[in-house]
């Protein structure tokens, strides 16, 4: 089965500065690849996502890149706020015209020091 | 529209019992997810139905299951429970189109086995 791996466990960057978030997968045959940012006690909340045609994708602050060959995405924020901070989760699936299930990474505790 | 709802939100039991979890969808929603997310788990998948039939199934024992009626509500049920189990169980509904894959959450039910 699909397997992704998500690193760093923890992140803290100066209020302004830029974040970056890398995970890798395992199954080549997935290919569509969301982000969730959990705040605390909360629900899980998409922020943004990219399916494997694309090699980027931006909305505002937030960017996606994918590498299909190294099997690899990242998630950039940047201007970072304090607003920012939450657990940032990223997730592979095979979605083909259907819903495939989400394999999670293990999440990145991002902090924002103001 | 109605986001994602899930009840009860908070939930104790005792080891040995069994435990009923609803989930209703955003309207028009007919795909249903179910995750397990625990500190030292992460998010992890346990079913996905569609139309009344389960289409995928993580890697739990038999003791978890679940149903979806023909109004796209879904219940997830736990036997015998024990103290493992203790997690925030989190639904998930997705129009499942090929453009509609994204899967928005609920705010969960907090289980905890004493």
């Amino acid at each position: 089965g699909e397997n992704v791996e998500q690193h760093p466990s923890t992140l803290s960057v100066q209020e302004g500065d830029s974040a970056v978030i890398k995970c890798t997968y395992s199954d080549s045959a997935s290919n569509y690849f969301p982000w969730y940012k959990q705040e605390l006690g909360k629900r899980p909340q998409l922020i943004i996502d990219i399916r494997s045609n694309v090699g980027e994708k931006k909305d505002q602050r937030i960017a996606v890149t994918l590498n299909k060959t190294a099997k690899h995405f990242s998630l950039h924020i940047t201007e970072t706020q304090p607003e920012d901070s939450a657990v940032y989760f990223c997730a592979a699936s095979r979605s083909n015209f259907g819903n495939e299930k989400l394999t999670f990474g293990t999440g990145t505790r991002l902090t924002i020091i103001p | 529209k109605a986001g994602v709802t899930q009840t009860p939100r908070y939930l104790i039991k005792t080891r040995g019992q069994q435990v009923t979890l609803s989930c209703s969808p955003i309207s028009g929603h007919r795909s249903v997810s179910w995750y397990q997310q625990t500190p030292g788990q992460g998010l992890q998948f346990l079913f996905e139905y569609f139309s009344e039939t389960q289409r995928n199934k993580g890697n739990f024992p038999g003791r978890f299951s679940g149903r979806q009626f023909s109004n796209s509500r879904s219940e997830m049920n736990v036997s015998t429970l024990e103290l493992g189990d203790s997690a925030l169980y989190l639904c998930a509904s997705s129009l499942n189109t090929a453009s509609g894959e994204t899967q928005y959450f609920g705010p969960g039910t907090r289980l905890l086995v004493l």
